[in-house]
């Protein structure tokens, strides 16, 4: 079956510091996606992305978050100097056009921000 | 703005009976509700949605969920549950076509015992 996997499991970073988090979607998949939960927090939306553009975005993505798709298969969210706050488990997911509203999630990375 | 509750944060049963885990929700327009369902160390899988039509809802492993516009209730429901359907359940909602934001509840974890 295939998935949307995520790496790392788990990056630990120091405040301040710049961090990169990578997902590989599943292959015939348009959109993507990244969620992010704060433990204890419910899950909640960062990005959406679609045609190689942010399709939809939250109040939460902010000018120190981006996101990129370098090259056919990887889909990346790059934090610009973390903040304890940004400490959560973050989920990339996929969907395809035709059923764009059943969408598959990554195990997630847990960033910790030290 | 659009938001989902669910209001058990564990529900317990044992193998064989029937389960219910439990969802309202409030949008300003027409919903569009999901569950998904996280198994330990994995990503949010999708389960079903309601998007139109039919109240009840079948979906992925014998669940299904039943829409009730009155109650703005989303419940899931299994005739049966299996020690395997232990995991955390999660429901989500999108308030119009074309938005891919889900908003989701906080979770609740079923613990199904033998």
């Amino acid at each position: 079956e295939p998935e949307v996997t995520q790496t790392p499991s788990h990056q630990v970073t120091q405040m301040g510091q710049e961090v990169i988090l990578r997902c590989v979607p599943i292959s015939n998949h348009l959109y993507f996606y990244w969620y992010r939960q704060i433990l204890g927090q419910k899950v909640e939306f960062l990005v959406s992305f679609y045609n190689n553009e942010i399709s939809e975005k939250s109040e939460i993505f902010d000018d120190q978050f981006s996101v990129e798709r370098p090259d056919g298969s990887n889909f990346t969210l790059k934090i610009r100097s973390t903040k304890l706050e940004d400490s959560a488990m973050y989920f990339c997911a996929s969907s395809e056009l035709v059923r764009s509203d059943e969408a598959f999630f990554g195990q997630g990375t847990r960033l910790t921000v030290v | 703005a659009q938001s989902v509750a669910q209001p058990e944060d564990q529900v317990n049963v044992a193998e064989g009976n029937p389960l219910t885990v439990k969802c309202t929700y409030s949008v300003s327009g027409n919903p569009y509700l999901f569950w998904y369902v996280q198994y330990p160390n994995r990503g949010l899988q999708f389960l079903l949605k309601y998007i139109t039509g039919d109240n009840l809802v079948k979906g992925s492993y014998g669940f299904e969920a039943e829409f009730n516009k009155s109650q703005t209730s989303f419940h899931l429901k299994k005739p049966s549950a299996l020690v395997s359907d232990s995991a955390l359940y999660f429901c989500a909602v999108r308030d119009r076509p074309g938005r891919r934001a889900l908003t989701f509840g906080s979770g609740t974890r079923l613990q199904v015992q033998p």
